[in-house]
């Protein structure tokens, strides 16, 4: 399978606890986003990487909200002393913008559940 | 924070009818996107519409792009249970997606 894949899929944890998340984009794709999204509502954008470079960062993304993108490949989304309202679904996407097709590529999403 | 709106939100058709999604959005776009929701699972991407085209068809799906009113709408012919689905559409400026709420489609057979 040659999409984008995000590890893991099902995440539970405790208030106050760090986890992290992984995204693994379409190799050739420059662009890796990540957005979240709650129930009922659209994807709501996080940052994006173009190679390595963070580009963009939403300014809802607090400073307990980190992302990586290492080398220009797979990218890691930790966040900081979870709280209940971090609780929804982490999606990834990768495109090949701006040389190519801005159409976006989207993982199948990974779902906190804060308790 | 979000930059499109759909309406409806929800929508329930029977089979084989026609389904129309409108979206609008606040400011100017290079390019609109619709996607595709299955319940639960990753966004599909079904069609995209730069800002100097008016109309767009990929097989059963028509999209339309009216810059001057800042809106849009999907239509898809002859609808299929498997179009049950949430549709979302996404418009760009310079590199950021923004996304609506959705159009909640159900198809009923």
């Amino acid at each position: 399978d040659t999409g984008v894949s995000q590890d893991p899929r099902h995440k539970i944890t405790k208030r106050g606890q760090n986890v992290t998340f992984r995204c693994d984009p379409i190799s050739e794709h420059n662009r890796l986003y990540w957005y979240r999204q709650t129930l009922g509502q659209g994807p709501e954008f996080l940052t994006y990487f173009q190679n390595e470079a963070q580009l963009e960062k939403s300014r809802l993304l607090s400073d307990r909200f980190s992302a990586e993108r290492p080398k220009g490949s797979f990218s890691t989304l930790e966040i900081q002393r979870t709280e209940q309202g971090d609780s929804a679904m982490y999606l990834c996407a990768s495109s090949l913008a701006p040389q190519g097709s801005p159409e976006q590529f989207f993982g199948p999403g990974t779902r906190l559940t804060v308790l | 924070s979000q930059q499109g709106e759909e309406d409806p939100q929800a929508l329930s058709i029977q089979e084989g009818e026609n389904a129309t999604m409108n979206c609008s959005y606040k400011t100017s776009i290079n390019n609109l996107q619709w996607y595709r929701q299955n319940s639960g699972r990753g966004l599909v991407h079904l069609i995209l519409i730069r800002s100097n085209e008016r109309e767009k068809h990929s097989g059963r799906l028509r999209v339309t792009l009216d810059t001057s009113k800042k809106s849009s709408s999907l239509l898809i012919t002859a609808s299929r249970a498997a179009d049950t689905a949430s549709y979302f559409c996404a418009t760009d400026l310079y590199n950021d997606m923004r996304f609506g709420a959705g159009t909640r489609l159900t198809v009923k057979p």
